[in-house]
């Protein structure tokens, strides 16, 4: 099974500030996609990144995939308390057209006013 | 915007009662998944279907059982609740042929007292 690993777990920040979440594995994916979920909500999909060293802007939040399609980082710029959230990373568990998706565990993101 | 609907959104029952979860989606999807979650924590696939009269189980392992008879349906039943499957539970479903983009409902709590 191939794991991916949030951090930090936990994050408590000011509005206003700029901050970085990471995903790591230690196996290649060929795709990871973000998704944000909101208290008493299912999990929305913010992005999907494809190609290793890919960049990808969506209005504060800067994505990357890395090099080796083995991590992936979620930059927010200028953070506000609608950002508040839980963060997840995920990643197929194999390949194919029948392919389940392994979440990570999250990042828990609170956006002080 | 996805078309994807739980019921109930929130239930409490007592020991041993049996319970359905509802999942629908309007959208055709060919593949249906319910997510174990509990609250800010990672997500456990327990159950997913590739189309009609097509079920598999998860990862994690559940004494929960689905059916799919209808594309657009995909119930979760447990015979006789039991405290330990107090959760969050939360179904979702993809398209074929896309890159792996899931679209989650709202979730159904459970609580079993």
């Amino acid at each position: 099974t191939q794991l991916l690993e949030q951090s930090p777990q936990f994050l408590s920040i000011q509005e206003g500030e700029n901050l970085t979440v990471y995903c790591n594995s230690s196996s290649v994916f060929s795709s990871l996609q973000w998704y944000r979920q909101e208290p008493g909500e299912g999990p929305v999909l913010l992005v999907t990144v494809v190609t290793g060293g890919e960049v990808k802007k969506l209005k504060r939040l800067t994505f990357q995939f890395g090099d080796a399609r083995k991590d992936s980082s979620l930059h927010i710029t200028a953070a506000q308390p609608g950002d508040t959230g839980l963060y997840l990373c995920a990643g197929p568990s194999s390949g194919g057209s029948n392919y389940k998706l392994t979440f990570g565990k999250g990042t828990l993101l609170t956006v002080n006013p | 915007e996805a078309d994807i609907y739980q019921t109930p959104r929130y239930l409490v029952i007592g020991t041993g009662k049996k319970i359905t979860l509802e999942c629908s989606q309007t959208m055709g999807h060919d593949k249906m998944y319910w997510y174990q979650q509990d609250p800010g924590m990672e997500l456990h696939l327990i159950h997913y279907s590739y189309g009609v009269n097509s079920t598999e189980k998860g990862d994690l392992s559940s004494e929960s059982t689905v059916s799919r008879i209808r594309t657009e349906h995909f119930p979760l039943t447990l015979e006789s609740a039991r405290p330990s499957h107090t959760s969050q539970y939360l179904c979702a479903s993809r398209a074929t042929g896309t890159t792996g983009e899931l679209f989650f409902g709202e979730g159904s709590r459970l609580t079993v007292l």
